[in-house]
């Protein structure tokens, strides 16, 4: 079966520009996580939804970061306005159980 | 709040020799779960093992292994018989067992260098 995948797998945007990025997660996974991975750094919790209620948005950095996962499947994290200091790799995670299975990462790189 | 720490930038290895890698967490909760991630150049995180804070043996994965001290809250992992796949970040990350408590928290890695 087909993993956790994400689009695009690189993003360059000027500051100021709105980025949508998309995660697709194993299919029947209930849950699904948003991580920011600044370089060298581990990943921080941005969000987490269980189907399509968003549970916990503790971890979303200002009001310019929105997450939506409407019908409970594909998710969409969008972040408004990018700023420098938004550069990362942002890595979506699905899981069904205990265990959460990593998407590829989507690099963005704000200019 | 939870933190995990790993004190140790990058570690090298010989091939074929041992490696052991530091973690240290805080938490106030007595349930849950550690888990070591490995994250290659492509960047796609990999589950290497995991342990159930409930469990006092420490769990194993063919060449992982873990040393797991509750009450010191430390969690190394050791890589035995060492290959060049297994170059590559590490990752130390707590999850509470608790039903609200599902992301997980990364300590800042470490780098897995393999000589030949």
């Amino acid at each position: 079966g087909a993993g956790v995948s994400q689009s695009p797998r690189y993003k360059v945007a000027k500051r100021g520009q709105d980025v949508a990025l998309r995660c697709d997660p194993i299919s029947g996974h209930v849950s699904l996580f948003w991580y920011q991975q600044a370089l060298g750094q581990g990943p921080e919790f941005l969000t987490y939804f269980q189907n399509e209620a968003q549970l916990d948005k503790s971890g979303l950095p200002s009001d310019r970061f929105f997450a939506e996962r409407p019908e409970g499947s594909v998710s969409t994290l969008k972040i408004q306005r990018t700023q420098q200091e938004d550069s990362a790799v942002y890595l979506c995670a699905s899981s069904i159980a205990i265990e959460q299975f990593f998407g590829p990462g989507t690099r963005l790189t704000v200019l | 709040a939870q933190t995990v720490t790993q004190s140790q930038p990058e570690m090298s290895v010989q091939e074929a020799e041992t490696v052991t890698l530091s973690c240290t967490y805080d938490t106030s909760e007595s349930d849950y779960y550690l888990f070591w991630y490995k994250q290659p150049p492509s960047r796609q995180m990999i589950l290497v093992i995991r342990q159930e804070a409930y469990k006092q043996q420490n769990a194993t994965e063919n060449r992982f292994s873990v040393n797991f001290q509750k009450a010191a809250k430390s969690f190394s992992l050791k890589i035995s018989d060492s290959q060049l796949g297994d170059a590559a970040m590490y990752f130390c990350a707590y999850k509470p067992q608790r039903a609200a408590g599902n992301k997980l928290t990364f300590g800042g890695g470490t780098r897995v260098l393999v000589k030949p």
